[in-house]
Protein backbone atom coordinates (compact mmCIF):
# COMPACT_ATOMS: atom_id res chain seq x y z
CA UNK A 1 0.00 0.00 0.00
CA UNK A 2 0.45 3.86 -0.10
CA UNK A 3 3.23 5.09 2.35
CA UNK A 4 3.94 8.77 2.59
CA UNK A 5 6.83 10.57 4.48
CA UNK A 6 6.96 14.23 5.51
CA UNK A 7 9.23 16.64 6.28
CA UNK A 8 10.17 18.53 8.67
CA UNK A 9 8.05 17.04 11.69
CA UNK A 10 8.42 20.39 13.14
CA UNK A 11 8.99 24.07 11.73
CA UNK A 12 9.52 27.54 13.36
CA UNK A 13 9.61 30.65 11.45
CA UNK A 14 9.37 34.28 11.69
CA UNK A 15 6.12 36.15 10.42
CA UNK A 16 6.76 37.28 6.86
CA UNK A 17 8.91 34.60 6.16
CA UNK A 18 8.12 31.61 4.36
CA UNK A 19 7.87 27.99 4.96
CA UNK A 20 8.28 24.71 3.06
CA UNK A 21 7.23 21.49 3.61
CA UNK A 22 7.65 18.54 1.83
CA UNK A 23 6.57 14.95 1.59
CA UNK A 24 7.44 11.59 -0.72
CA UNK A 25 4.58 9.16 -1.86
CA UNK A 26 5.76 5.45 -2.13
CA UNK A 27 2.87 4.37 -4.70
CA UNK A 28 3.71 5.45 -8.38
CA UNK A 29 -0.30 4.76 -8.80
CA UNK A 30 -1.41 7.84 -6.55
CA UNK A 31 -2.84 10.72 -8.37
CA UNK A 32 -4.33 12.77 -5.87
CA UNK A 33 -2.31 14.61 -3.03
CA UNK A 34 -3.89 17.33 -0.37
CA UNK A 35 -3.17 18.99 2.47
CA UNK A 36 -4.75 19.47 5.19
CA UNK A 37 -4.86 21.94 8.42
CA UNK A 38 -5.22 21.13 11.53
CA UNK A 39 -5.59 23.85 14.41
CA UNK A 40 -5.71 22.90 17.76
CA UNK A 41 -8.60 21.29 19.41
CA UNK A 42 -9.91 20.40 15.69
CA UNK A 43 -10.27 18.47 13.36
CA UNK A 44 -8.15 18.18 9.59
CA UNK A 45 -9.62 20.61 7.24
CA UNK A 46 -7.76 21.02 3.61
CA UNK A 47 -6.42 23.83 1.86
CA UNK A 48 -5.45 23.09 -1.16
CA UNK A 49 -4.90 19.69 -3.09
CA UNK A 50 -2.85 18.83 -6.61
CA UNK A 51 -3.89 16.29 -9.13
CA UNK A 52 -1.60 14.20 -10.88
CA UNK A 53 -1.58 15.94 -14.54
CA UNK A 54 -0.69 19.27 -12.81
CA UNK A 55 2.85 20.01 -11.99
CA UNK A 56 2.04 23.21 -9.61
CA UNK A 57 -1.42 25.28 -7.86
CA UNK A 58 -1.65 27.96 -6.50
CA UNK A 59 -4.07 29.44 -3.73
CA UNK A 60 -3.03 33.42 -2.90
CA UNK A 61 0.05 32.38 -0.03
CA UNK A 62 -0.41 28.81 -0.39
CA UNK A 63 1.38 26.66 -3.14
CA UNK A 64 1.48 23.37 -4.07
CA UNK A 65 4.21 21.58 -6.54
CA UNK A 66 4.35 17.90 -7.47
CA UNK A 67 6.94 16.06 -8.94
CA UNK A 68 5.64 12.59 -10.43
CA UNK A 69 9.20 11.27 -11.21
CA UNK A 70 10.67 11.68 -8.45
CA UNK A 71 7.22 11.35 -5.77
CA UNK A 72 7.20 13.89 -3.88
CA UNK A 73 5.25 17.02 -3.46
CA UNK A 74 6.06 20.28 -1.36
CA UNK A 75 3.30 23.02 -0.01
CA UNK A 76 4.62 26.34 0.21
CA UNK A 77 3.24 29.47 2.22
CA UNK A 78 4.49 33.30 1.83
CA UNK A 79 4.12 35.50 4.04
CA UNK A 80 3.75 33.34 6.64
CA UNK A 81 0.96 35.04 10.16
CA UNK A 82 0.45 33.64 13.09
CA UNK A 83 -2.33 32.77 12.36
CA UNK A 84 -0.59 29.97 10.07
CA UNK A 85 0.48 28.24 13.23
CA UNK A 86 -0.68 24.62 12.96
CA UNK A 87 -0.42 21.18 12.24
CA UNK A 88 -0.44 20.38 8.31
CA UNK A 89 -0.39 16.77 7.08
CA UNK A 90 -0.14 15.86 3.50
CA UNK A 91 -1.35 13.10 1.51
CA UNK A 92 -2.09 10.81 -1.05
CA UNK A 93 -4.25 8.21 -2.41
CA UNK A 94 -4.38 6.02 -5.07
CA UNK A 95 -7.43 5.38 -7.56
CA UNK A 96 -10.38 2.92 -6.06
CA UNK A 97 -10.16 -0.70 -6.68
CA UNK A 98 -6.98 -0.88 -5.07
CA UNK A 99 -6.78 -3.13 -2.00
CA UNK A 100 -6.84 -1.22 0.87
CA UNK A 101 -6.48 2.25 -1.00
CA UNK A 102 -7.78 5.36 0.99
CA UNK A 103 -6.21 9.17 1.45
CA UNK A 104 -2.71 8.19 3.26
CA UNK A 105 -1.24 10.81 5.69
CA UNK A 106 2.03 11.91 6.20
CA UNK A 107 2.89 12.30 10.25
CA UNK A 108 1.85 15.94 10.19
CA UNK A 109 4.52 19.06 10.33
CA UNK A 110 4.36 21.66 13.47
CA UNK A 111 4.51 24.69 11.93
CA UNK A 112 4.99 27.85 14.19
CA UNK A 113 5.12 31.19 13.63
CA UNK A 114 6.37 33.82 15.56
CA UNK A 115 5.82 37.31 15.59
CA UNK B 1 -18.09 23.35 11.26
CA UNK B 2 -17.48 20.62 8.99
CA UNK B 3 -21.39 18.99 9.11
CA UNK B 4 -19.57 15.67 10.64
CA UNK B 5 -20.78 15.03 14.74
CA UNK B 6 -18.68 12.54 16.60
CA UNK B 7 -19.42 11.42 20.41
CA UNK B 8 -18.41 11.49 22.73
CA UNK B 9 -15.96 14.15 22.61
CA UNK B 10 -14.52 12.71 25.40
CA UNK B 11 -14.22 8.83 26.79
CA UNK B 12 -12.43 7.75 29.70
CA UNK B 13 -12.38 3.85 30.29
CA UNK B 14 -10.39 0.84 31.62
CA UNK B 15 -7.98 -1.79 30.05
CA UNK B 16 -10.13 -4.49 28.94
CA UNK B 17 -13.13 -2.30 28.49
CA UNK B 18 -15.00 -2.41 25.31
CA UNK B 19 -16.22 1.17 23.87
CA UNK B 20 -18.00 2.83 21.03
CA UNK B 21 -17.79 5.96 19.08
CA UNK B 22 -20.44 7.20 16.39
CA UNK B 23 -20.47 9.53 13.73
CA UNK B 24 -23.03 11.13 11.92
CA UNK B 25 -21.69 12.24 8.40
CA UNK B 26 -22.49 15.31 6.27
CA UNK B 27 -26.05 15.32 5.16
CA UNK B 28 -25.82 13.55 1.98
CA UNK B 29 -22.47 12.13 2.20
CA UNK B 30 -22.31 8.52 1.64
CA UNK B 31 -18.39 7.39 3.03
CA UNK B 32 -17.45 7.50 6.16
CA UNK B 33 -13.81 7.06 7.26
CA UNK B 34 -12.08 6.28 10.29
CA UNK B 35 -8.74 7.56 11.26
CA UNK B 36 -6.79 7.10 14.26
CA UNK B 37 -4.41 9.98 15.36
CA UNK B 38 -1.48 9.29 18.02
CA UNK B 39 1.19 11.84 18.75
CA UNK B 40 4.00 9.40 16.93
CA UNK B 41 1.87 7.50 14.17
CA UNK B 42 -0.55 10.84 13.19
CA UNK B 43 -2.70 10.40 11.10
CA UNK B 44 -3.67 6.54 10.51
CA UNK B 45 -6.46 5.36 8.35
CA UNK B 46 -8.43 2.33 9.55
CA UNK B 47 -11.21 1.82 7.63
CA UNK B 48 -14.10 3.21 4.61
CA UNK B 49 -17.26 2.67 3.89
CA UNK B 50 -19.16 3.66 1.26
CA UNK B 51 -23.17 3.20 1.38
CA UNK B 52 -23.19 0.54 3.87
CA UNK B 53 -20.51 -1.36 2.75
CA UNK B 54 -16.73 -2.00 3.49
CA UNK B 55 -14.86 -0.09 0.93
CA UNK B 56 -11.17 -0.10 2.02
CA UNK B 57 -9.09 -1.01 5.00
CA UNK B 58 -6.36 0.42 6.39
CA UNK B 59 -4.58 -1.07 9.49
CA UNK B 60 -7.38 -1.63 11.68
CA UNK B 61 -6.53 -3.86 14.48
CA UNK B 62 -8.91 -7.18 15.03
CA UNK B 63 -9.89 -5.78 18.49
CA UNK B 64 -11.65 -3.18 16.58
CA UNK B 65 -14.44 -3.10 14.23
CA UNK B 66 -16.70 -0.72 12.59
CA UNK B 67 -20.00 -0.30 10.50
CA UNK B 68 -22.48 1.60 8.70
CA UNK B 69 -26.10 1.57 8.69
CA UNK B 70 -28.80 2.21 6.99
CA UNK B 71 -29.20 6.43 7.80
CA UNK B 72 -25.30 6.07 7.07
CA UNK B 73 -24.13 7.03 10.50
CA UNK B 74 -21.20 4.59 11.67
CA UNK B 75 -19.61 2.90 15.03
CA UNK B 76 -16.58 2.10 15.56
CA UNK B 77 -16.22 -0.55 18.24
CA UNK B 78 -13.22 -0.86 20.16
CA UNK B 79 -12.71 -3.99 22.29
CA UNK B 80 -10.25 -5.07 24.62
CA UNK B 81 -8.82 -2.02 25.17
CA UNK B 82 -4.84 -1.48 26.00
CA UNK B 83 -3.12 1.63 26.84
CA UNK B 84 -1.57 1.62 23.54
CA UNK B 85 -5.18 2.23 22.37
CA UNK B 86 -5.34 5.93 24.42
CA UNK B 87 -5.66 8.19 21.23
CA UNK B 88 -7.63 10.44 19.57
CA UNK B 89 -10.03 9.16 16.77
CA UNK B 90 -11.51 11.11 14.12
CA UNK B 91 -14.08 10.35 11.46
CA UNK B 92 -14.80 12.00 7.80
CA UNK B 93 -17.29 12.00 5.53
CA UNK B 94 -17.60 12.86 1.61
CA UNK B 95 -20.03 12.25 -0.79
CA UNK B 96 -18.42 9.59 -3.08
CA UNK B 97 -16.83 6.10 -2.98
CA UNK B 98 -13.61 7.46 -4.63
CA UNK B 99 -10.33 8.64 -2.73
CA UNK B 100 -9.82 11.78 -4.38
CA UNK B 101 -12.18 14.30 -2.99
CA UNK B 102 -12.32 16.71 0.30
CA UNK B 103 -12.77 14.68 4.03
CA UNK B 104 -14.85 16.71 5.83
CA UNK B 105 -13.54 15.50 9.45
CA UNK B 106 -15.63 15.69 12.57
CA UNK B 107 -13.85 17.29 15.81
CA UNK B 108 -12.62 13.54 17.41
CA UNK B 109 -13.40 11.26 19.58
CA UNK B 110 -10.80 11.44 22.72
CA UNK B 111 -10.11 7.77 23.90
CA UNK B 112 -8.09 7.65 27.29
CA UNK B 113 -7.59 4.02 28.67
CA UNK B 114 -6.35 3.85 31.83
Amino acid sequence: GENVEQHPSTLSVQEGDSAVIKCTYSDSASNYFPWYKQELGKGPQLIIDIRSNVGEKKDQRIAVTLNKTAKHFSLHITETQPEDSAVYFCAASSPPGQAGTALIFGKGTTLSVSS
Amino acid sequence: DSGVTQTPKHLITATGQRVTLRCSPRSGDLSVYWYQQSLDQGLQFLIQYYNGEERAKGNILERFSAQQFPDLHSELNLSSLELGDSALYFCASTQGGGNTGELFFGEGSRLTVL
